[in-house]
């Protein structure tokens, strides 16, 4: 099956510094791209759609300005959260959208670990 | 916001019991998703229901989309200490790619 790659899967971080990780999906082409983030024994929320070539659409109550995305190709999307706090630990989880023969399917990536202290 | 309520949100049974998780919303979907978690790891797809009233069947899962497209259920069948994970519905409305997760229900099979 298609496989979505995410790297760092661990980060630790200052509070204040920015934090960059990428989402790519290793054998196949998707425009589409989504970013979630996971508190402890939480499910995933939607935080933002991304297009590759476009910007990227964002939930209610996601600040744009601080999960910078950045779609620039067809294999790789990035989340940026900048000046990161303690509040921004979380699992961030992405994944790439294919519609194949009228078939949507979500291709998860393994998830990163951010903790910010 | 469209929200999915999955219930129980935490099950403990006995190897060998039958289970069945429950998603609802007040929302139509046009497609409703079912995955399977571990602790660390990305959600895993377990199947895709898209007709309202549609069955699927996995090995020891069964998954109904409702005929209203509203709700969904999967049933596990003797279950085994490997089901153990969180099972995440999701559904996607008409005219959308953007899938949004039910609440979760946490499974856990004793052996």
């Amino acid at each position: 099956g298609a496989v979505v790659s995410q790297h760092p899967s661990r980060v630790i971080c200052k509070s204040g510094t920015s934090v960059k990780i990428e989402c790519r999906s290793l054998d196949f082409q998707a425009t589409t791209m989504f970013w979630y983030r996971q508190f402890p024994k939480q499910s995933l929320m939607l935080m933002a759609t991304s297009n590759e070539g476009s910007k990227a659409t964002y939930e209610q109550g996601v600040e744009k300005d601080k999960f910078l995305i950045n779609h620039a190709s067809l294999t790789l999307s990035t989340l940026t959260v900048t000046s990161a706090h303690p509040e921004d630990s979380s699992f961030y989880i992405c994944s790439a959208f294919v519609v194949s023969g009228g078939a949507d399917t979500q291709y998860f990536g393994p998830g990163t670990r951010l903790t910010v202290l | 916001t469209q929200l999915l309520e999955q219930s129980p949100q935490f099950l403990s049974i006995q190897e060998g019991e039958n289970l069945t998780v429950y998603c609802n919303s007040s929302s139509v979907f046009s497609s409703l998703q079912w995955y399977r978690q571990e602790p660390g790891e990305g959600p895993v797809l377990l199947v895709t229901v898209v007709t309202g009233g549609e069955v699927k069947k996995l090995k020891r899962l069964t998954f109904q989309f409702g005929d209203a497209r509203k709700d969904s259920s999967l049933h596990i069948t003797a279950a085994q200490p490997g089901d153990t994970g969180l099972y995440l519905c999701a559904g996607a409305t008409s005219g959308t790619y953007k899938y949004i997760f039910g609440t979760g229900t946490r499974l856990k099979v004793l052996a």
